[in-house]
């Protein structure tokens, strides 16, 4: 079963816009990631927060955890056209890596 | 390192065929994973494995499905006999600790 749900399904902005997606979860967690999928590709680890981190920044990525709500949201800041990608989060526990389904992100030049 | 390798790349079968598809690990990596990725259920969760062996299983949709990790190095998952529901792309991913480092997958079509 799905452990992580991502929020939007979709979202579509201009160019320098900042995305925002959230992920909720369903059960305890040691840490949440957040990776990027570019159409026919694999996925590629972006930021991982582990569950006793409130918020993490990478570049013009920043991610925030509430574990009391368990849920996460991923803040791309200035967005550009190469951002346009699925972003997922996964939930980590001992040994699982489970993924949402994903938030499809369009940056419109 | 070249990263995680899976082969095929593509594979198109006809329903009944046995289809097996092809992982190679990040040398040093404990933990290798395989996903089925669909439009209509996303990026499932097949089974799992730590230090070749296999903890859980679970997400294997049928028997008609089965994983082997003989050695740290390689890593098998068969589908006999495949139908075109089991049409889908297939990551293998492997990891340390923390972050998983996937391959570019596997698209199977049976027909």
């Amino acid at each position: 079963s799905q452990q992580g749900e991502e929020d939007p399904q979709a979202l579509s902005i201009q160019e320098g816009e900042n995305a925002t997606m959230n992920c909720s979860y369903k059960t305890s967690i040691n840490n949440l990631q957040w990776y990027r999928q570019n159409s026919g590709r694999g996925l590629v680890h972006l930021i991982l927060i582990r569950s006793n981190e409130r918020e993490k920044h990478s570049g013009r990525l920043r991610v925030t955890l509430d574990t009391s709500k368990k849920s996460s949201s991923l803040l791309i800041t200035a967005s550009r056209a190469a951002d346009t990608a699925s972003y997922f989060c996964a939930t980590a526990g001992s040994y699982q890596l489970t993924f949402g389904k994903g938030t499809k992100l369009s940056v419109i030049p | 390192d070249a990263g995680v390798i899976q082969s095929p790349r593509h594979e198109v079968t006809e329903m009944g065929q046995e289809v097996t598809l092809r992982c190679k690990p990040i040398s040093g990596h404990n933990s290798l994973f395989w996903y089925r990725q669909t439009m209509m259920r996303g990026l499932e969760l097949l089974i799992y494995f730590n230090n070749n062996v296999p903890i859980d299983d679970s997400g294997m949709p049928e028997d008609r499905f089965s994983a082997k990790m003989p050695n740290a190095s390689f890593s098998t998952l068969k589908i006999q006999p495949s139908e075109p529901r089991d049409s889908a792309v297939y990551f293998c991913a492997s990891r340390t600790t923390d972050e998983a480092f996937f391959g570019q997958g596997t698209r199977l079509t049976v027909v």
